[in-house]
């Protein structure tokens, strides 16, 4: 059972443009819904993540958008650049007595083209 | 990551061996974890350890076990390879006092023939 489902596979835009990304979770019992992205060669690093007692927070030109209700949650990238090209991963954990345990989503491999 | 290294980073060995991959850090944590990564599968948790003395099975743990043997060592086996184990393999840290970071490795690619 897939808990956490990440769309799309794969997202190519042009230079200049915005980048959008989506999850799904199942679980209501998910707290702490972070945002990863990874080079090729190299390992995930969290780029952004919330919490859902806010339903956006924004840093530089991330953005991430969150809706309870819908138990969806999205990544925004505004004026993309080349540099951006990487495979992004949403996730997602409960962090009652501090588990963290992340759930990730398969992953959309994002291309910015000049 | 400098501060969570991975060993060997590239291996390939043949069905039936036994294989170990290794991870160290120097960040203090004592939470660290591994995951399998796949083409188009993401990232799935195969084991993890919140102290030494403490090991936990992930989502996919059928056919790997590991050993904490330190609080900065976390290592991964294969007692059996086979070829459906061919994957690349992360080793992350992460400390609950730092809101749920995780930190990775630069991972490992694992080829069983």
């Amino acid at each position: 059972q897939q808990q956490v489902k990440q769309s799309p596979q794969s997202l190519i835009v042009q230079k200049g443009g915005i980048s959008i990304i989506n999850c799904a979770y199942e679980n209501t019992a998910f707290d702490y819904f972070p945002w990863y992205q990874q080079f090729p060669g190299k390992g995930p690093a969290l780029l952004i993540a919330i919490r859902p007692d806010v339903s956006e927070k924004k840093e530089g030109r991330f953005t991430i958008s969150f809706n309870k209700s819908a138990k969806q949650f999205s990544l925004h990238i505004m004026d993309s650049q080349p540099g951006d090209s990487a495979t992004y991963f949403c996730a997602a954990s409960k962090t009652g007595a501090g588990s963290y345990q992340l759930t990730f989503g398969k992953g959309t491999k994002l291309s910015v083209i000049p | 990551d400098a501060d969570v290294t991975q060993t060997p980073r590239n291996r390939i060995t043949k069905t039936g061996k036994r294989i170990m991959l290794e991870c160290s850090q120097t960040k203090g944590h004592d939470r660290m974890y591994w995951y399998r990564q796949d083409p188009g599968l993401g990232l799935r948790l195969i084991y993890y350890s919140f102290d030494v003395k403490d090991i936990n099975k992930g989502e996919i743990s059928d056919g790997y076990s590991v050993s904490r043997q330190a609080q900065a060592k976390f290592s991964l086996s294969l007692e059996s390879a086979i070829p459906n184990q061919t994957a690349l393999y992360f080793c992350a840290t992460s400390d609950p006092g730092l809101g749920g970071e995780q930190f990775f490795g630069p991972g490992t690619r694992l080829t069983v023939l």
